[in-house]
């Protein structure tokens, strides 16, 4: 079964400080990874998605992830945080090959941007 | 280009009624998911429809039940209404070509049981 745990259910920053937001995943296949966030009363948007291509992905807004097999990690990064980055975020593994397979959704972790 | 839409927006309903919620995927889209999001929590898999089917099911009750239309649109419907029903309904769509598994979420339908 796959599975994704987010480290930090709360990641407070000051703005221009780098962004680090932590998930473990577990699968018993190689998986596709995705980061998306939501903002208050808003939809799901998609950041970055990992589908076994390269392990160091890049998303919008300056998101960075790297998938690390060995940790079985992929922690979204960022080097500089904005004001508007202020929102939660979720990691997801895709439960099963190909693209028809449902989502599982990390708890989230909720990021403050402080000025 | 449209991207998912959902409605109701908003929607209140009393312990013990059914409710409809309604989803149109994003054009040229055939597969539709559901997820359900509590407050404070990440979505959970409801089920997902394709080709007029349930393909596949989370861990929800009988008493959740979905419909998909030859237009790929979709319908989520809940019975016998529970207080802890009260949740965020995304719906989600996606391609069956070659866009890596992306789903696109619509705004969501914020359901409120009293």
């Amino acid at each position: 079964a796959q599975s994704v745990t987010q480290l930090d259910s709360h990641v407070s920053v000051s703005e221009g400080t780098p962004v680090l937001l932590r998930c473990n995943y577990s699968s018993s296949y190689s998986p596709s990874l995705f980061w998306y966030v939501q903002h208050p009363n808003k939809g799901l948007q998609l950041l970055l998605k990992y589908t076994s291509a390269a392990t160091l992905v890049k998303g919008i807004n300056g998101f960075e992830a790297e998938f690390k097999k060995s940790e079985t990690s992929f922690h979204l990064t960022k080097p500089s945080a904005h004001m508007s980055d202020a929102a939660e975020y979720f990691c997801v593994v895709s439960g099963g090959s190909g693209g028809y397979n449902k989502l599982i959704f990390g708890a989230g972790t909720r990021l403050a941007v402080h000025p | 280009d449209a991207g998912v839409t959902q409605s109701p927006t908003h929607l209140i309903k009393t312990r013990g009624q059914q409710v409809t919620l309604r989803c149109s995927p994003k054009s040229g889209h055939d597969t539709v998911s559901w997820y359900q999001q509590a407050l404070g929590q990440g979505p959970q898999f409801i089920f997902q429809y394709y080709e007029e089917e349930e393909r596949q099911r989370g861990n929800f009750p009988d008493r959740f039940s979905g419909h998909q239309f030859p237009n790929y649109s979709s319908e989520l419907n809940v019975n016998a209404l529970l207080l802890g029903d009260s949740a965020l309904y995304l719906c989600a769509s996606t391609s069956p070509r070659g866009e890596g598994y992306e789903q696109y979420f619509g705004p969501g339908t914020r359901l409120t049981v009293t």
